[in-house]
């Protein structure tokens, strides 16, 4: 079946300009998690949507940075204002959270930013 | 808190020779998956191998095994007979239980392999 995806799969976009990064998880996946790589760097969490419950917002760095989700389908990444220091590769990853903690998220190939 | 350290920024090995990518952890939770992720150049990010806090057995795929040494909190990635598209990043990753917010993954911050000819 078709994985998870993300578009655009690169953005670039001048400072002080808002953008709105798009995440289609793979059907039937309950959990959507974002994270942000910047360059040469680990996955740092943003957050997670699980279902119909409360997003968890725990890992977004700034109010610029806003998520939705409506149900268990597209979930889109909001930056507003975007700063040089938002450039990075923006990962969207799914699972279907009724599998256990031994379960691999899926990931999609990202969204590339560049702020200029 | 959930945490992943990988202390090896970068990896050289030769074509059709073994390495090993370090991994330690720690978590207060009982219950835990290890993952390790490949990155290449491309940017997907690839599921290789898990292992999980209560297997006895160490996990194996292919030419992947994970070293899991519970006692001192280690989940090493073995790659045997390595080959040139085994060059990328590698990163370790763990998933807690749902208590305390562990289920959401932690990642390491990777280590860059090089596969030399």
């Amino acid at each position: 079946g078709a994985g998870v995806s993300q578009s655009p799969s690169n953005k670039v976009t001048e400072k002080g300009k808002d953008v709105e990064l798009r995440c289609d998880p793979i059907s039937g996946h309950t959990a959507l998690y974002w994270y942000r790589q910047r360059l040469g760097q680990g996955l740092e969490f943003l957050i997670y949507f699980q279902g119909n419950s409360a997003p968890d917002k725990s890992g977004l760095p700034s109010d610029r940075f806003s998520a939705e989700r409506t149900g268990e389908s597209v979930s889109t990444l909001t930056i507003q204002r975007t700063q040089q220091e938002d450039s990075a590769v923006y990962l969207c990853a799914s699972i279907n959270q009724g599998a256990s903690y031994n379960s691999p998220l899926h990931f999609g190939n990202g969204t590339r930013l560049t702020v200029t | 808190a959930q945490k992943i350290t990988q202390t090896q920024p970068g990896m050289f090995v030769q074509e059709k020779e073994a390495v090993t990518l370090d991994c330690t952890y720690d978590t207060s939770d009982p219950s835990y998956g290890l993952f390790w992720y490949k990155q290449p150049s491309s940017g997907e990010m690839i599921f290789l191998i898990y292992q999980g806090s209560y297997d006895q057995q160490n996990a194996t795929e292919g030419r992947y095994s994970l070293n899991f040494q519970k006692a001192r909190k280690s989940a090493n990635l073995v790659i045997s007979a390595s080959q040139l598209g085994d060059s990328a990043m590698y990163f370790c990753a763990m998933r807690g239980s749902a208590s305390g917010g562990s289920y959401i993954p932690t990642f390491g911050r990777g280590t860059s392999l090089i596969v030399h000819p």
